[in-house]
């Protein structure tokens, strides 16, 4: 158990519907990661916050949003869904966002999107 | 072209033989390089470490790094069944304002008794 919760484990939605997944960081970690990890495109980096704040993008999509709270956890909602959402979307949490020495990110147990 | 390249596989070996693993990558500033194992239906955890170029062991696992070839692996000795699971390479930079990991799209093992 690496401490990153996730909630809910599966998800099954229809076309065009908007849900909302979230994530609750260990104990004293600051960053939380977004990862969407789907069968031809493998792990990809969505978003990063850090104490509340955007801290860097990757491939996410407009129809795509995040934030972290005041409580360090993490809500990613996803609007307009399209069967092509389908995924695992995984959660990670860092210590620290970024800095020169290693810094590791723990994973949750992911969160299954189906749609429909 | 993907930054990282990793063999998805799958990888099919009797246990007790030596497993090699690899990933390619095209961006010369990544500088942290991990390996990490994914169990079916669960997240990825950590195995390994490594920073710059140069071995490191830890058990039966060996990860190496060549930068100059840009080219990574991961070596598991006297491999077991419940080494079976899906083997991730991720890269980062040195530094900078983000932590984010670059992934390469996982090799699946499984180890036959």
């Amino acid at each position: 158990d690496s401490g990153v919760t996730q909630t809910p484990k599966h998800l099954i939605t229809a076309t065009g519907q908007r849900v909302t997944l979230r994530c609750s960081p260990r104990s004293g970690d600051l960053s939380v990661y977004w990862y969407q990890q789907s069968l031809d495109q493998g792990l990809q980096f969505l978003i990063q916050y850090y104490n509340g704040e955007e801290r860097a993008k990757g491939n996410i999509l407009e129809r795509f949003s995040a934030q972290q709270f005041p409580d360090l956890h993490s809500e990613l909602n996803l609007s307009s869904l399209e069967l092509g959402d389908s995924a695992l979307y995984f959660c990670a949490s860092s210590v620290v966002g970024g800095t020169s020495g290693y810094n590791e990110q723990f994973f949750g147990p992911g969160t299954r999107l189906t749609v429909l | 072209q993907k930054e990282v390249e990793q063999d998805p596989g799958p990888l099919s070996v009797p246990e007790g033989a030596i497993v090699s693993l690899n990933c390619t990558y095209s961006n010369s500033a990544f500088q942290y390089f991990m390996w990490y194992r994914q169990y079916s239906r669960k997240g990825p955890e950590l195995l390994m470490y490594t920073y710059s170029s140069g071995n490191k062991e830890d058990g039966r696992f060996t990860a190496q790094v060549d930068k100059s070839s840009k080219y990574i692996s991961l070596f598991i000795r006297d491999s077991q069944p419940s080494d079976s699971a899906t083997y991730l390479c991720a890269m980062r930079g040195y530094g900078g304002a983000t932590n984010k990991l670059i992934f390469g799209t996982g090799t699946l093992l499984a180890v036959q008794p």
